[in-house]
């Protein structure tokens, strides 16, 4: 069955540092792979994708992300944190057969200190 | 551009009262469209998608139901809540198959109590 893991539940990072957060899934096919996150009480944004081509891609904010096959993981990393990055981030696969199905991890929620 | 819209923001409502949630899309044509819950502490859960006027599937057995009266409205109901029924409630769309990014809604909190 398709999956996506998210080891950390919360990380708190001081502002300016670096963030890796991580996700990994399960899916036999090749995936379509999202990170998304979410301000509270807010709905989602999509940061980046990856669809194909390049495994290393870039998104909004400054973000970007790495796809291994080899190690069924889509990592999120940013160089240097702002506060405005402290949200909650969600990993999803997206599975498609007739409509489109996002399957999320739980999210990790990201604090920034000063 | 396109845009989607969800309402209400808040809601609270006694157990064994109705629900009706609205969910609408503009600026696209024939989107598929979803219902997601977001339980606390939890990543979302897919409860209905559709692909189409009238066509409704549903990925979990619950207390909840949708419909999809026009092209690019989506409609979640229950006909009596539960206390369980309580969570963040998130519409989203996307265009068919196979690109499957989906944009969202800002989210409906509900709180049964």
């Amino acid at each position: 069955a398709q999956s996506v893991t998210q080891p950390d539940i919360h990380i708190t990072v001081s502002e300016g540092a670096s963030l890796e957060l991580r996700c990994n899934y399960s899916y036999g096919a090749t995936p379509y792979l999202f990170w998304y996150v979410q301000s509270p009480g807010q709905g989602l944004q999509l940061l980046l994708k990856y669809f194909s081509g390049d495994t290393l891609v870039q998104g909004i904010k400054g973000f970007e992300a790495e796809f291994k096959r080899s190690q069924s993981s889509f990592n999120l990393r940013k160089p240097s944190v702002h506060w405005s990055d402290a949200a909650e981030y969600f990993c999803a696969v997206g599975i498609s057969g007739g409509y489109n199905k996002l399957i999320f991890g739980a999210g990790t929620r990201l604090a920034v200190h000063p | 551009s396109q845009t989607i819209h969800q309402w209400p923001a808040t809601l609270v409502q006694p157990v064994g009262s109705p629900l009706s949630l609205e969910c609408t899309v503009e600026g696209t044509s024939n989107p598929n469209l979803y219902w997601y819950r977001q339980a606390a502490g939890r990543g979302l859960q897919l409860l209905f998608y559709s692909v189409g006027i009238g066509q409704i599937s549903s990925e979990v057995p619950q207390n909840l139901s949708a419909s999809r009266p026009q092209d690019r409205q989506f409609i979640l109901s229950s006909k009596k809540l539960l206390l369980s029924d309580s969570g963040f409630y998130l519409c989203a769309w996307s265009v068919p198959p196979p690109n499957t990014e989906a944009f969202f809604g800002q989210g409906t909190r509900l709180t049964v109590v």
